[in-house]
């Protein structure tokens, strides 16, 4: 049972333009959603985050949006970069009964290409 | 500020043996988790740890273990190693919650 999705593989973009990866989700007791990028033989690395009670985030070319009554979320990047070619990937968390207790429950990821 | 150091970053082992890997979180984080990562089902969550004890488990069989030392270091141990073990580890560590997982750059892990 994938209670993260991200049903795009792959996507590709030229440079300049507006990348917009998504996100869906199923279990409605998830509050907490993140981005994350990563490259080959690397870790993942942070992007952005948004908390359940806020609709939109944003920093820098980076924005996240969220419909919570879709269950859905999405990354705005604008505009493109080259370095932005990467697999991007959202994850999800929820209040676990400890309190601080975390655990990310990722989608698949979106490998991103910008084209020049 | 150094990130989250894990080693080894690559090794190989066959069938039926098992493997330690190591992870030193950042400075002053105290919760470390650790991750999955296969071609085929993504980055899955292991375990988390905060001042010792584990707080958090993913569904992961018993083979799967791991730990936390008083300076916030963290292993994870498999044991009797199969195929399907072959993955990317990854270990993460972070300050507060919510807030963000640093990673680091992972244990490749090989089994033949």
């Amino acid at each position: 049972d994938q209670q993260v999705k991200q049903n795009s593989p792959s996507l590709s973009v030229q440079e300049g333009r507006i990348s917009i990866l998504n996100c869906d989700y199923t279990n409605s007791m998830f509050d907490y959603f993140l981005w994350y990028k990563k490259y080959p033989a690397e870790g993942p690395t942070f992007l952005i985050s948004i908390s359940s009670i806020k609709d939109k985030n944003e920093d820098g070319r980076f924005t996240v949006f969220l419909n919570k009554s879709a269950k859905h979320l999405s990354l705005h990047i604008v505009p493109s970069q080259p370095g932005d070619s990467a697999v991007y990937f959202c994850a999800a968390s929820s209040r676990g009964i400890i309190q601080g207790a975390q655990k990310l429950v990722f989608g698949q990821g979106t490998r991103l290409t910008i084209n020049p | 500020k150094a990130g989250v150091t894990q080693t080894p970053r690559y090794l190989i082992k066959t069938r039926g043996q098992q493997v330690t890997l190591s992870c030193s979180p950042i400075s002053g984080h105290r919760s470390v988790s650790w991750y999955q990562q296969t071609p085929g089902q993504g980055l899955q969550f292991l375990f988390e740890y905060f001042s010792e004890t584990q707080r958090n488990k993913g569904n992961f069989p018993g083979r799967f273990s791991g730990r936390q030392f008083s300076n916030s270091r963290s292993e994870m141990n498999v044991s009797t190693l199969e195929l399907g073990d072959s993955a990317l580890y990854l270990c993460a560590s972070s300050p507060r919650w919510p807030g963000e997982l640093f990673f680091g750059e992972g244990s490749r892990l090989t089994v033949l």
